[in-house]
């Protein structure tokens, strides 16, 4: 089947512009995630969302950032006012996630953010 | 602060040798430690897994030594080749108000020479 598909794949947009990053998960997987990987850094988690509950917005690093899932599928991250540390490539997973802490993420392929 | 500390940050290894990356974490709670390999321009994806009631882990040419007391976990590739070139990320989960999320080290970029 499918996997997890991120769409745009490359976004280069101006400093204070607003960009939209969509996530398509794995049919059938509740728990939908957001990282950011930024060069050295790693992954770093920054939204969780599990079926209709609340998401988990701990990990967002400012109010520019947030994130929606819509219908329990498709999310979009959306970071508004752009600044050139946002820079990163911007990761989503999505998992079966029942409530046990050994459930694989599965990962798309990233969407390179580049702020100029 | 770092819960998961994860070297040497690149690592260059012959053909057919032993790669062995190393972390370390903090949080007790950690109950779940998975590998990740990511390849350029791809998600990374998982490469194996340990749980804490077991010290060690093969898959392959791919083995997880776990140790508990020290808080420490290793992945070892024997035979190492070239198609094992890739960056590769230990993290550790544990569950948090009934689901659960991963904390990633910073990442290893191996190489294999030929």
């Amino acid at each position: 089947g499918a996997g997890v598909s991120q769409s745009p794949s490359n976004k280069v947009t101006e400093k204070g512009k607003d960009v939209e990053l969509r996530c398509d998960p794995i049919s059938g997987h509740t728990a939908l995630y957001w990282y950011r990987q930024s060069l050295g850094q790693g992954l770093e988690f920054l939204i969780y969302f599990q079926g209709n509950s609340a998401p988990d917005k701990s990990g967002l690093p400012s109010d520019r950032f947030s994130a929606e899932r819509t219908g329990g599928s498709v999310s979009t991250l959306t970071i508004q006012r752009t600044q050139q540390e946002d820079s990163a490539v911007y990761l989503c997973a999505s998992s079966l996630d029942r409530g046990l802490s050994y459930n694989e993420q599965f990962f798309g392929p990233g969407t390179r953010l580049t702020v100029l | 602060q770092q819960q998961v500390k994860q070297s040497p940050q690149s690592l260059i290894v012959q053909k057919g040798g032993i790669s062995i990356i190393n972390c370390a974490y903090e949080n007790t709670a950690f109950d779940y430690f998975p590998w990740y390999q990511q390849f350029p321009g791809k998600g990374p994806a998982l490469l194996i897994a340990i749980r804490p009631d077991v010290s060690e882990k093969k898959e392959g040419r791919f083995t997880i030594s776990f140790n508990k007391s020290a808080k420490q976990f290793s992945l070892h590739i024997m035979d190492s080749q070239p198609g094992d070139s890739a960056t590769y990320f230990c993290a550790a989960s544990t569950q948090n108000s009934g689901y659960s999320t991963l904390t990633f080290g910073k990442g290893t970029m191996l190489l294999v020479s030929p």
